[in-house]
């Protein structure tokens, strides 16, 4: 069955930098976007950044766009999260998230990992 | 950027009463719309996708309709484990957005 798990959170001071990374298994990592979204503390969800499944694409929300770098090693079926230049109100916690279909790059992710909380505070 | 705005913010049911839940777009997104159940200290799980689709694994309980801007999620009948915040999410274009979500609660 599908399984992600997200590694890497913990707390870190302002301007800091942290590596996510989230392991696959259950599927063939090679053929499928990913996602990365977060949710603050007793907020909602948001969007972090998108991984294309034949990695020709990435996308980013504006408010990591040139801090957060997305990349995935199909040779580790592993996805990362690289955040440079961290702030407060990138506190969250941080799920990976498969598409839910292979070779789609559309925006349904259909699989969760529980997610690895990220705290930014001096 | 496309906003989402769900109604209402919070819904106070019984098992066995019927939820509608509704989401609406800032311009249309055709029928690219999802909706997801979120449970306290969970990750989120796909319950709809492209307006009306049931996900893998997903009671017939659960159904959803609409298009362009106005959607709907409807629970026939609440389950105890229905208790939740349902978020819908758009994918009509870059950058894709939720709602700020619904929380349905035990009356």
């Amino acid at each position: 069955q599908v399984q992600l798990v997200e590694s890497g959170g913990g707390v870190v001071q302002p301007g800091r930098s942290l590596r996510l990374s989230c392991a696959a298994s259950g599927f063939t990592f090679s053929s499928y976007g990913m996602h990365w979204v977060r949710q603050a503390p007793g907020k909602g969800l948001e969007w972090v950044a998108f991984f294309w499944y034949d990695g020709s694409n990435k996308y980013y929300v504006d408010s990591v766009k040139g801090r957060f770098t997305i990349s995935k090693d199909n040779s580790k079926n592993t996805l990362y999260l690289q955040m440079n230049s961290l702030r407060a109100e990138d506190t969250a916690v941080y799920y990976c998230a498969r598409e839910r279909n292979y070779y789609d790059s559309s925006g349904t992710p259909a699989y969760w990992g529980q997610g690895t909380l990220v705290t930014v505070s001096s | 950027e496309i906003v989402l705005t769900q109604s209402p913010a919070n819904l106070s049911l019984s098992p066995g009463e019927r939820a509608t839940l509704s989401c609406r777009a800032s311009q249309s997104v055709s029928s690219y719309l999802a909706w997801y159940q979120q449970k306290p200290g969970q990750a989120p799980r796909l319950l709809i996708y492209d307006a009306s689709n049931r996900a893998t694994g997903i009671p017939a309980r659960f159904s959803g309709s609409g298009s362009g801007t106005d959607f709907t999620l409807t629970i026939s009948s609440l389950e105890p484990e229905d208790f939740a915040v349902y978020y819908c999410q758009h994918r009509s274009n870059w950058p894709w957005t939720f709602g700020q979500g619904t929380k349905v609660a035990i009356k």
